[in-house]
């Protein structure tokens, strides 16, 4: 099993700033198969980046992805208020399906 | 419009089945991957399984294996996940993902979630 692990656990951060969350993999992530989710209270997941680094349609430009191997990064280059919530990586190259434990964005 | 609609949560006991729906609309069901992810109350998001287009494909994770079948009807666009064996820490919101590209040979990340359903296991 491929275990993710996001750091740090929860991010404080004050709205206008820069944010940059890390998932490091236990195993090479072949092909840069890594997503980036995001999930406010009581929703369900939505996608926002794929393949590393390939925004999802819809999501802001002030997201970005990238890194390759065993080391992913999610950058949120200014803050607006509805972009806290938790994020969450996930692999999705080998079985199973693997997501980090999620970092929690939380309001400085 | 793509909807992914999961129903047939409820309350069970340890050791009871239960049986979840995912209705699909407003894309073609049969060319896609279908997942289902749950995420305990206050946790993480964990994946539990996937199937292939056709059905001739299934994967889980380990946890699960023996006692939950993932399977679909490309009929009626409906997805399903049949749970046995119940435990406590089968308690979560389960949810149906759509893999984002069509007809494609590998997985994917998923665009397309539905709202979720609840399974609890207790006495």
């Amino acid at each position: 099993e491929n275990v993710l692990t996001q750091s740090p656990g929860t991010l404080s951060v004050s709205p206008g700033e820069r944010a940059t969350l890390s998932c490091r993999a236990s195993q090479s992530v072949r092909y840069s198969y890594l997503a980036w989710y995001q999930q406010r209270p009581g929703q369900a997941p939505r996608l926002l980046i794929y393949g590393a680094s390939n925004r999802a349609p819809g999501v802001p430009d002030r997201f970005s992805g990238s890194g390759s191997g065993t080391d992913f990064t999610l950058t949120i280059s200014r803050l607006e208020p509805e972009d806290f919530a938790v994020y969450y990586c996930k692999q999705y190259v080998t079985s199973p399906i693997t997501f980090g434990q999620g970092t929690r964005l939380e309001i400085k | 419009e793509v909807q992914l609609v999961e129903s047939g949560g409820g309350l069970v006991q340890p050791g009871g089945s239960l049986r979840l729906s995912c209705a699909a609309s407003g894309f073609t069901f049969s060319d896609y991957w279908m997942n289902w992810v749950r995420q305990a109350p206050g946790k993480g998001l964990e994946w539990v399984a996937n199937i292939k287009q056709d059905g001739s494909e299934k994967n889980y994770v380990e946890s699960v294996k023996g006692r939950f079948t993932v399977s679909r009807d490309n009929t009626k666009n409906s997805l399903f996940l049949e749970m046995n064996s119940l435990r406590v820490e089968d308690t979560a919101i389960y949810f149906c993902a759509r893999d984002t590209p069509p007809k494609s040979s590998t997985w994917s990340s998923s665009l397309y979630w539905g709202p979720g359903t609840l399974v609890t296991v207790s006495s």
